[in-house]
């Protein structure tokens, strides 16, 4: 495709349930990055992934949050037990590569935690 | 760690006139870039202008440009010629030279009106 796709577009989820999002990185590119951005806030870094690497988790704010990215294109954000404070938008961009900073978001997912 | 601070939460300007965004940043970092994005309501985020920290011009992309104050440690945007279409939120972001991820403000609300 044309540029970053992630999929669901919306998700609602009852407090307890494990959800999960898929990302859709734009073809070649090497960095995959994860922003949760909650209602009237600036996106806030959760992980990032060099190819199938994960070298910066520094921002996921607990266990229960876990990404992967297993042949180095697609990537998945798993949230487990998911609570009230999770709702929020979840961005991924990837880049061709760190130089730049060139980042291409996705359009990002609409999480609700009920 | 770097911080950055939008201080408008909400901007409004009427078409074709011109208005200014500010931004400004903290880091200790000598080699750092600097970002304004645009995220419309359908949540995309999308690249405005980048500024490399070490250069001196301002950057300029068609009617946006910065000014950028790197003593003051300011960054800010101006639009020339608003749009209709420049409705959006208005993200100042910085990344360092040697980090993954970016930082971003708490975004500026800009409503361009006839």
């Amino acid at each position: 495709g044309a540029g970053v796709s992630q999929s669901p577009r919306y998700k609602v989820a009852k407090r307890g349930q494990d959800v999960a999002l898929r990302c859709d990185p734009i073809s070649g590119h090497v960095s995959l990055f994860w922003y949760q951005q909650a209602l009237g806030q600036g996106p806030e870094f959760l992980t990032y992934f060099q190819n199938e690497a994960q070298l910066d988790k520094s921002g996921l704010p607990s266990d229960r949050f876990f990404a992967e990215r297993p042949e180095g294109s697609v990537s998945t954000l798993k949230i487990q037990r998911t609570q009230q404070e999770d709702s929020a938008v979840y961005l991924c961009a990837s880049s061709l590569a760190l130089a730049g900073g060139l980042y291409y978001f996705g359009p990002g997912t609409r999480l609700t935690v009920t | 760690a770097q911080t950055v601070t939008q201080s408008q939460p909400e901007m409004s300007v009427q078409e074709a006139e011109t208005v200014t965004l500010s931004c400004t940043y903290d880091t200790s970092e000598n080699n750092y870039y600097l970002f304004w994005y645009k995220q419309p309501p359908s949540r995309q985020m999308i690249l405005v202008i980048r500024q490399e920290a070490y250069k001196q011009q301002n950057a300029t992309e068609n009617r946006f440009s910065v000014n950028f104050q790197k003593a003051a440690k300011s960054f800010s945007l101006k639009i020339s010629d608003s749009q209709l279409g420049d409705t959006a939120m208005y993200f100042c972001a910085s990344r360092t030279g040697t980090a993954s991820k970016l930082t971003f403000g708490t975004g500026t609300r800009l409503q361009v009106t006839l």
